[in-house]
């Protein structure tokens, strides 16, 4: 089945300095990526949808500057939380949806197993 | 901003009981998925619906996809302890041509032995 992977699974850093998140498809190719964003005992929303080969579109109040993301090949995503300040600390967790098979309907949603970020 | 309401909240059982949430949409869902997660995991599929009316099971798991397709209701049966975790419904929005994922506010199940 597909498999998506999240690296790294827990990373702290010093405020200012800048966290980079990896996503890959293990198994097929991803043209589109997703990231979210999950606050303790809160649910789970939306950053931005990354698109391979192109500009990612980020969701309303999600700043693209402090938030980058490299969508560089079909199986690699990449968040970059840059100058991180203590109110980024996160889990962040990226998904991502087969490129081909089955009807778009149906390309199911494999998410990764989350990054939690802590900024001090 | 988030447009599935799931409930309940919470919901603290006894090991053997059956479990019941639901999510309901002001808006139209063609695709309702159900997904665990376990603390510190991302969210794991259980259960995915794709017409209105369906019922699909998965073991334990029962889901249905709404008649009016405003609402899906997920089922555990004769719960056990693995069983704890926060469920979440989740469908794709439907102005983004169904490429963009909205959730709902999730289920906290725990279930005591």
């Amino acid at each position: 089945g597909a498999v998506v992977s999240q690296h790294p699974s827990r990373v702290i850093c010093k405020s200012g300095t800048s966290v980079k998140i990896e996503c890959r498809s293990l198994d097929f190719q991803a043209t589109t990526m997703f990231w979210y964003r999950q606050f303790p005992k809160q649910s789970l929303m939306l950053m931005a949808t990354s698109n391979e080969g192109s500009k990612a579109t980020y969701e309303q109040g999600v700043e693209k500057d402090k938030f980058l993301i490299n969508h560089a090949s079909l199986t690699l995503s990449t968040l970059t939380v840059t100058s991180a300040h203590p109110e980024d600390s996160s889990f962040y967790i990226c998904s991502a949806r087969p490129g081909t098979g089955g009807t778009v309907s149906r390309r199911g949603y494999t998410f990764g197993s989350g990054t939690r970020l802590t900024v001090v | 901003g988030q447009q599935l309401n799931q409930s309940p909240q919470s919901m603290f059982i006894q090991e053997g009981e059956d479990v019941s949430m639901n999510c309901t949409s002001s808006s139209i869902f063609n695709t309702w998925l159900w997904y665990k997660q376990d603390p510190g995991e991302g969210p794991v599929l259980l259960i995915a619906l794709y017409k209105a009316g369906e019922l699909t099971s998965n073991g334990r798991l029962t889901a249905q996809f709404g008649i009016t397709r405003k609402d899906s209701f997920l089922n555990i049966s004769a719960s056990i302890p693995s069983d704890v975790g926060i469920y979440f419904c989740a469908g794709p929005r439907p102005e983004t041509s169904g490429s963009r994922l909205t959730f709902g506010e999730g289920t906290q199940l725990t279930v005591n032995p």
